[in-house]
């Protein structure tokens, strides 16, 4: 079953811009992370959140973790084309069975 | 290394061929994934190996037949498969343990005609 769903996006902005975007869940989770996808190609992990931890910052990422909302959002600060991809969430259930939900992804345009 | 490779990068196939699709890593990971992505859409997790052994397997159809002959390698037997089979197939691997970052390869685009 899908646990994480972003809103479906498609955001374009132009570059240095800051770029949000948010996920939802609906059961208990063990930990949630974002991914990337360029077009085509395979998915790349970008940062991980554990349920016990409310933000989490890597480079010019920083996510947050609401588990009252069940909802996370990821920001990227200054962004660049090279951040043009679709992201998605996913979320490992609470038991953590190496079973990772994806959510419905959100396609992020930055223009040069 | 961390790299998962995967081949090929193109598979083209008719309904009553029978191909496979491969996988390989050299991380020392005892988990092993295929997803299966159609465009636009996140991916599907199809099966899941734990240490050689198959831990999951999404009520996958048969004509999928997936395979872990050693801690390394992944294959993804195929035969008898249909147009709407047509999608990116992923790889993936990590650590067998909870919050493991996954690891994908670059995927297998296959077209069934």
């Amino acid at each position: 079953s899908q646990q994480g769903e972003e809103d479906p996006q498609a955001l374009s902005i132009q570059e240095g811009e800051n770029a949000t975007m948010n996920c939802s869940y609906k059961t208990s989770i063990n930990n949630l992370q974002w991914y990337r996808q360029n077009s085509g190609r395979g998915l790349v992990h970008l940062i991980l959140i554990r349920s016990n931890e409310r933000e989490k910052h890597s480079g010019r990422l920083r996510v947050t973790l609401d588990t009252s909302k069940k909802s996370s959002s990821l920001l990227i600060t200054a962004s660049r084309a090279a951040d043009t991809a679709s992201y998605f969430c996913a979320t490992e259930g609470y038991y953590g069975n190496n079973r990772l939900a994806f959510g419905k992804g959100n396609q992020v345009v930055v223009i040069p | 290394d961390t790299e998962v490779t995967q081949t090929p990068k193109h598979l083209v196939m008719g309904m009553t061929n029978k191909k496979s699709l491969k996988c390989e890593q050299h991380m020392g990971h005892r988990a092993m994934y295929w997803y299966k992505q159609k465009a636009k859409k996140p991916p599907e997790l199809m099966f899941v190996y734990s240490y050689e052994k198959l831990s999951i397997n999404e009520s996958v159809p048969s004509r999928f037949s997936p395979e872990c002959p050693n801690s390394s390698l992944l294959n993804l037997h195929l035969h008898a498969l249909q147009p709407e089979d047509s999608a990116l197939y992923l790889c993936a691997s990590s650590q067998v343990r909870a919050l493991n970052e996954q690891f994908f390869g670059p995927g297998t685009r296959l077209t069934v005609l």
